[in-house]
C-alpha cells in the first residue's frame, strides 16, 4: 500500500515564525488532505489538496502530484496554532476511497 | 463544509460489555462511512468501511465479531464493540464523504471522536 511520510515530526517554534511541513507519499494519489487535530482530538479540514496550490489565511498548501508531495506553510504563527498536522492521502487503488494517515508533526509555537 | 457528529464523545466502561457509537452525517448524505481508531500520541489506522445497506469492509488483522459495523442509513453508520477489553481502550473515529459533490471529489469530514476507556 501507498506509504506516507510526514517531516519533521516535531516543531518548535516562538509566534510569530513561519514553518513548512512536508509530507511525502510512494504512489499516485487522488485525494491528499491536510488535518490539524486539536486538542480534544477533533480533525479540523485544512485543505483538500491532491494537485495544486490553495490558501485559506495564514496557511497554504501545494502538492506536486508528479513528484509525490504535498507542502503546508503556516506564516506568522499563533499560540493557538499548537496542536499536531497530519496529512492523508487516498489511492487509486484504495478500498472506497479510504485515507492513509502520516505519522504526523507535532508543532508548538511558544508565546 | 459537511457535519459529521459522533456519540458519544467518552465513554467508560467495565470489561466484557458492549459499547456502542454513533456516527451521523447532518447536513448530507453518506453511502459510505470510515470507522478509524488512534492510540495516545500514534497516527489514525483505518478499521473498516461502512456502506449504507451492505456488510462492511474490514482491514486486516480487524476482528469483525470484536468490531460490529452496521449502516442501516444513509445518515447513520453505528461501531459495536463487543465484550470490550482494557486492550480496546482507544479513540475512535468515524468519517464519511459528500457523494453529492463531484464524482472526483473525495474529501472526507471526521466526526469529533469517541473515547472509550475499558476498566
Amino acid at each position: 500500500g501507498i506509504q506516507v511520510e510526514q517531516s519533521p515530526p516535531d516543531l518548535i517554534l516562538q509566534e510569530g515564525a513561519n514553518s513548512t511541513l512536508r509530507c511525502n507519499f510512494s504512489d499516485s494519489v487522488n485525494n491528499l488532505q491536510w488535518f490539524h487535530q486539536n486538542p480534544w482530538g477533533q480533525l479540523i479540514n485544512l485543505f483538500y489538496i491532491p494537485s495544486g496550490t490553495k490558501q485559506n489565511g495564514r496557511l497554504s498548501a501545494t502538492t506536486v502530484a508528479t513528484e509525490r508531495y504535498s507542502l503546508l506553510y503556516i506564516s506568522s504563527s499563533q499560540t493557538t496554532d499548537s496542536g499536531v498536522y497530519f496529512c492523508a492521502v487516498g489511492g487509486y487503488g484504495g478500498s472506497q476511497g479510504n485515507l492513509i494517515f502520516g505519522k504526523g508533526t507535532k508543532l508548538s509555537v511558544k508565546p | 463544509g459537511a457535519v459529521v457528529s459522533q456519540h458519544p464523545s467518552r465513554v467508560i466502561c467495565k470489561s466484557g460489555t458492549s459499547v456502542k457509537i454513533e456516527c451521523r452525517s447532518l447536513d448530507f448524505q453518506a453511502t459510505t462511512m470510515f470507522w478509524y481508531r488512534q492510540f495516545p500520541k500514534k497516527s489514525l489506522m483505518l478499521m473498516a468501511t461502512s456502506n449504507e445497506g451492505s456488510k462492511a469492509t474490514y482491514e486486516q488483522g480487524v476482528e469483525k465479531d470484536k468490531f460490529l459495523i452496521n449502516h442501516a442509513s444513509l445518515t447513520l453508520s453505528t461501531l459495536t464493540v463487543t465484550s470490550a477489553h482494557p486492550e480496546d481502550s482507544s479513540f475512535y473515529i468515524c468519517s464519511a464523504r459528500d457523494p453529492a459533490t463531484l464524482v472526483w471529489v473525495h474529501e472526507q469530514f471526521f466526526g469529533p471522536g469517541t473515547r472509550l476507556t475499558v476498566l
